[in-house]
């Protein structure tokens, strides 16, 4: 089955400065690549995803990156904020089967400090 | 607003006493999913459903088991619970049809978080 892999566990960053988190995974059919922040006490709300004919996407100041050869994603957040802290976790999926579930990595505690 | 529904928010059971965690959507999508999300850790797959279709995982204890009465509600019921089964509980949906226009995306529920007395 799949495994995902994620890097650092935590992360501690200067408010303005970038963050960027890493994963890999195992499964070469694995196509699909969400990213989940989970604030506390909260269920982990969608914030960026992208498809393996991708090669990156971005949305204002958050931006991700696929290395299909490599077999691996990078979650960039550029000028942190407070509000950016909480746990966000990738995960990877095959897209196309009612059937199809996400294989999560372990998170990765992002905190901004003032 | 079209969202998840879990209840209760927080829930306590006495060890070994049964409990049911419900959940509801009103996105009308085809998949439900439960997981199991213990204290710093990813969420855990429990079962899932495409329509009435149930979808077990191999590692998922018999003492957990789930019911889909129709589209918007499925329930989670722990036969008896364990200390060890404490945990925050999430609910997802995800639309499940478009194999490339979309539907991929799992809509997570606030969570209930269940405490074993």
């Amino acid at each position: 089955g799949e495994n995902v892999e994620q890097h650092p566990s935590t992360l501690s960053v200067q408010e303005g400065d970038s963050a960027v988190i890493k994963c890999t995974y195992s499964d070469s059919a694995s196509n699909y690549f969400p990213w989940y922040k989970q604030e506390l006490g909260k269920g982990p709300q969608l914030i960026i995803d992208i498809r393996s004919n991708v090669g990156e996407k971005k949305d204002q100041r958050i931006a991700v990156t696929l290395n299909k050869t490599a077999k691996h994603f990078s979650l960039h957040i550029t000028e942190t904020q407070p509000e950016d802290s909480a746990v966000y976790f990738c995960a990877a999926s095959k897209m196309g089967s009612g059937y199809s579930t996400l294989t999560f990595g372990k998170g990765t505690m992002l905190l901004v400090s003032p | 607003d079209a969202m998840v529904i879990q209840n209760p928010r927080y829930q306590v059971t006495q060890f070994g006493k049964p409990v049911t965690l419900s959940c509801s959507q009103t996105l009308n999508h085809n998949v439900m999913y439960w997981y199991q999300q213990k204290s710093s850790q990813a969420p855990k797959l429990l079962f899932h459903y495409y329509d009435k279709d149930f979808n077990n995982e191999a590692d998922t204890p018999d003492n957990f088991q789930s019911r889909r009465p129709n589209t918007s509600f499925c329930f989670l019921d722990i036969r008896s619970p364990g200390l060890g089964d404490a945990a925050m509980y999430l609910c997802a949906t995800r639309l499940g049809t478009g194999l490339h226009g979309g539907g991929n995306e799992q809509f997570f529920g606030p969570g209930t978080r269940l405490t074993v007395l």
